[in-house]
C-alpha cells in the first residue's frame, strides 16, 4: 500500500472554475503536509504547507483532516497558468522521509 | 540567488555502465535529499543527508546505488552497473532546516537518466 494516494486525474476545467483535489495518507504518525506543484518536465516547487487549522493563500485553500487522514487543495477562479501536476507530500514523524503522491494533473481550458 | 543545481542535466548510459550524478545545494543548506522520479509518478525518496552524515538511505533500491556528501555541501549519487529500470529523473533537493519539521525543500532541475 502506498503511503500517499492521489487521484491522478486528469482534471480538465474551464477558466474561472473551482476545482478540488484530495489526497489520503496511510501513516497516522505523519506530521507535516504539503502541496507541491510540478510543471511538465520541471522540478517540483512548494505551493503551500498544510496546517491543522487549514490555511489559505489567495485563490488556494488547503485543509487537513487528521481523523480521516486526508488532505485537500481547493483552487478557486482557475487560471490557465494553474495547469500543472499537483503533488501531495507527507512527512513521517519518525524520520526525514518525505512521501510524494503520484500527482494530480490539472488542465485549465480557455 | 543561486538555486539547487544538478549536472549533467541529461545522461545516456549503456546497460552495465557506471554513472555519477552531481548536486550542488543552496549554500548553507543543512539537509539534502535525493529522489527518483519515474515517468508519470511522483518523486520517490532515495536518501537523506544532514550535513555530511547520511542519516537515511532506506530508499536506495539496491546496493548498486551509493550516495555521498563528504564535505556537507556537494553531493554525488552513483549508480553502478546501470540497468534499464534505473531510467528516471533523479532529483536533488535541499532545505535549510533539520529534523522532522523540515519544511520547504528546494529542488534542482533534475538529471534525466536513460539507460539503453
Amino acid at each position: 500500500r502506498k503511503e500517499v494516494e492521489q487521484d491522478p486525474g486528469p482534471f480538465n476545467v474551464p477558466e474561472g472554475a473551482t476545482v478540488a483535489f484530495n489526497c489520503t495518507y496511510s501513516n497516522s504518525a505523519s506530521q507535516s503536509f504539503f502541496w507541491y506543484r510540478q510543471d511538465c518536465r520541471k522540478e517540483p516547487k512548494l505551493l503551500m504547507s498544510v496546517y491543522s487549522s487549514g490555511n489559505e493563500d489567495g485563490r488556494f485553500t488547503a485543509q487537513l483532516n487528521r481523523a480521516s487522514q486526508y488532505i485537500s487543495l481547493l483552487i478557486r477562479d482557475s487560471k490557465l497558468s494553474d495547469s500543472a501536476t499537483y503533488l501531495c507530500v507527507v512527512n513521517i514523524r519518525t524520520g526525514n522521509q518525505f512521501y510524494f503522491g503520484t500527482g494530480t494533473s490539472l488542465t485549465v481550458i480557455p | 540567488g543561486a538555486g539547487v543545481s544538478q549536472s549533467p542535466r541529461y545522461k545516456v548510459a549503456k546497460r552495465g555502465q557506471d554513472v555519477a550524478l552531481r548536486c550542488d545545494p543552496i549554500s548553507g543548506h543543512v539537509s539534502l535529499f535525493w529522489y527518483q522520479q519515474a515517468l508519470g509518478q511522483g518523486p520517490e525518496f532515495l536518501t537523506y543527508f544532514q550535513n555530511e552524515a547520511q542519516l537515511d538511505k532506506s530508499g536506495l533500491p539496491s546496493d548498486r546505488f551509493f550516495a555521498e556528501r563528504p564535505e556537507g555541501s556537494v553531493s554525488t549519487l552513483k549508480i553502478q552497473r546501470t540497468q534499464q529500470e534505473d531510467s528516471a529523473v533523479y532529483l536533488c533537493a535541499s532545505s535549510p532546516a533539520i529534523g522532522v519539521r523540515t519544511d520547504t525543500q528546494y529542488f534542482g532541475p533534475g538529471t534525466r537518466l536513460t539507460v539503453l
